[in-house]
């Protein structure tokens, strides 16, 4: 098991709600944020949002903005991603990632990489 | 239609040098964002191979190198191994949107 283990494979029906979660270890949960990400079946990446843990604070990706939350427990070290009014489309792997601060200075950014990854969590709707 | 712009497949021979373009825009990489390369092999989750352009975290070995100039990076790979097959995506900060993290396409490597 790696810093980042997610929860088992979904099945659910179309409308309904599913939850992830993706627990961490290996390193101080509140140092820095969650990422989810996933690939539906045959599709590339694609970033669904981040939470930082310490503040609660979130932000998403436009397309899932009204159908995502998340959320985190800090006693357990457990985030969590809920996306709702499931449709077939939203089939796919989720996967959640540690993700690094981006910091600029001057004209030149560094940082925005997400590294480690969950196993992923399969999701058939 | 991906904010990053990959091909969508390359090959190689075992031993041979490709590389894969990443081309952006004046929102993400040519605002100064830094470009990140991950690989993906089947049955495996995402592994960060290149970040901040072109810098390789521990273990990733040398035959993966990075560069980015202006809107475009790429990332080569020299000494292709059957081990390399699989989809290559490359990854930045946009600021459209009130900012959001972008994919490329992905690029699936076939080694011959």
């Amino acid at each position: 098991q790696g810093p980042l283990v997610q929860s088992r494979a979904e099945v659910k029906k179309p409308g309904a709600s599913v939850k992830v979660s993706c627990q961490i270890s290996g390193y101080t949960f509140t140092n820095f944020d969650v990422y989810w990400v996933r690939q539906a079946i045959g599709q590339g990446l694609e970033w669904m949002g981040w939470m930082n843990p310490k503040s609660g604070n979130t932000g998403f990706a436009q397309k899932f903005q009204g159908r995502v939350t998340m959320t985190r427990n800090t006693s357990t070290m457990t985030a969590y991603m809920e996306l709702s009014s499931l449709r077939f489309d939203d089939s796919a792997v989720y996967y959640c990632a540690r993700g690094i601060s981006i910091s600029c200075g001057g004209s030149n950014c560094r940082g925005g990489w997400l590294d480690p990854w969950g196993q992923g969590t399969l999701v058939t709707v | 239609q991906s904010v990053l712009t990959q091909p969508p497949s390359v090959s190689g021979a075992p031993g041979q040098r490709v590389t894969i373009s990443c081309t952006g825009s004046s929102s993400n990489l040519g605002a100064g964002y830094a470009v990140h390369w991950y690989q993906h092999l089947p049955g495996a989750a995402p592994k960060l191979l290149i970040f901040d352009n072109t810098n390789r975290p521990s273990g990733v070995p040398d035959r993966f190198s990075g560069s980015k100039s202006g809107s475009s990076a790429s990332l080569a790979i020299t000494g292709l191994q059957a081990g390399d097959e699989g989809v290559y995506y490359c990854q930045s900060y946009d600021t459209r949107l009130s900012g959001s993290w972008v994919f490329g396409g992905g690029t699936k490597l076939t080694v011959l």
